[in-house]
């Protein structure tokens, strides 16, 4: 069975551009999460998409959104970005059945670079 | 706000020996779990022992879990180069947690030949 899958693994970007990061969970799993991971802040919950709604959201601004598509697969976007949005910028897909997290399936992560 | 805490910071080893790491959190907790990160790489899951559970093993990794002291413990034991990697603790916490866990900040460990 294929793991999660995240494209792109690396980007980079000026301030003030958006960037859309994609991520295909495995197969069956209907649950998909996102995490930031930096230097100094750790790992942050971003939110977490279920047949297509969001049912959870960390404490992000507005800059920070996502979505999901009938077949599962998650996009999140960040708008008008800033030198702090540089980060590893990891995906989880869970089957998503239990109301409490179990194992979480990640990604490689896709490396974002803010200029 | 991370929920959990970690020690030590990093650890350096030479193979064949034990490598023991700590995590404390704050809040009352569903189950705990613990994951690697090789180096700038996604999170692969070690083990999760619930709340109702002291302790749990797999493979060469033992996982103790107190929750009067808020604490846990990973054990690797006969610890291999390939074992080099970040460590980190995760809870999930409350109820409709929902894909949220919290992360501590994580042990950096280095196992030498």
């Amino acid at each position: 069975k294929a793991g999660v899958t995240q494209t792109p693994r690396y980007l980079i970007k000026t301030r003030g551009q958006q960037v859309t990061l994609s991520c295909s969970p495995i197969s069956g799993h209907r649950s998909v999460s996102w995490y930031q991971q930096t230097p100094g802040q750790g790992l942050q919950f971003l939110f977490e998409y279920f047949s297509e709604t969001q049912r959870n959201k960390g404490n992000f601004p507005g800059r920070f959104s996502g979505r999901q598509f009938s077949n599962s697969r998650s996009e999140m976007n960040v708008s008008t970005l800033e030198l702090g949005d540089s980060a590893l910028y990891l995906c989880a897909s869970t089957p998503g059945d239990r109301y409490n997290t179990g194992e979480l399936f990640f990604g490689e992560g896709s490396r974002l670079t803010v200029l | 706000s991370q929920q959990g805490e970690e020690d030590p910071q990093a650890l350096s080893i030479q193979e064949g020996e034990n490598a023991t790491m700590n995590c404390s959190y704050k809040t009352s907790i569903n189950n705990l779990q613990w994951y690697r990160q090789n180096s700038g790489r996604g999170l692969v899951h070690l083990i999760l022992i619930r709340s109702n559970e002291r302790e749990k093993h797999s493979g060469r990794l033992r996982v103790t879990l107190d929750t009067s002291k808020k604490s846990s413990s990973l054990l690797i034991t006969a610890s291999r180069a390939a074992d080099t990697a970040s460590y980190f603790c995760a809870t999930d916490a409350g109820t409709d947690s929902w894909g949220k866990l919290q992360f501590g900040a994580g042990t950096q460990v280095v196992v030498t030949p």
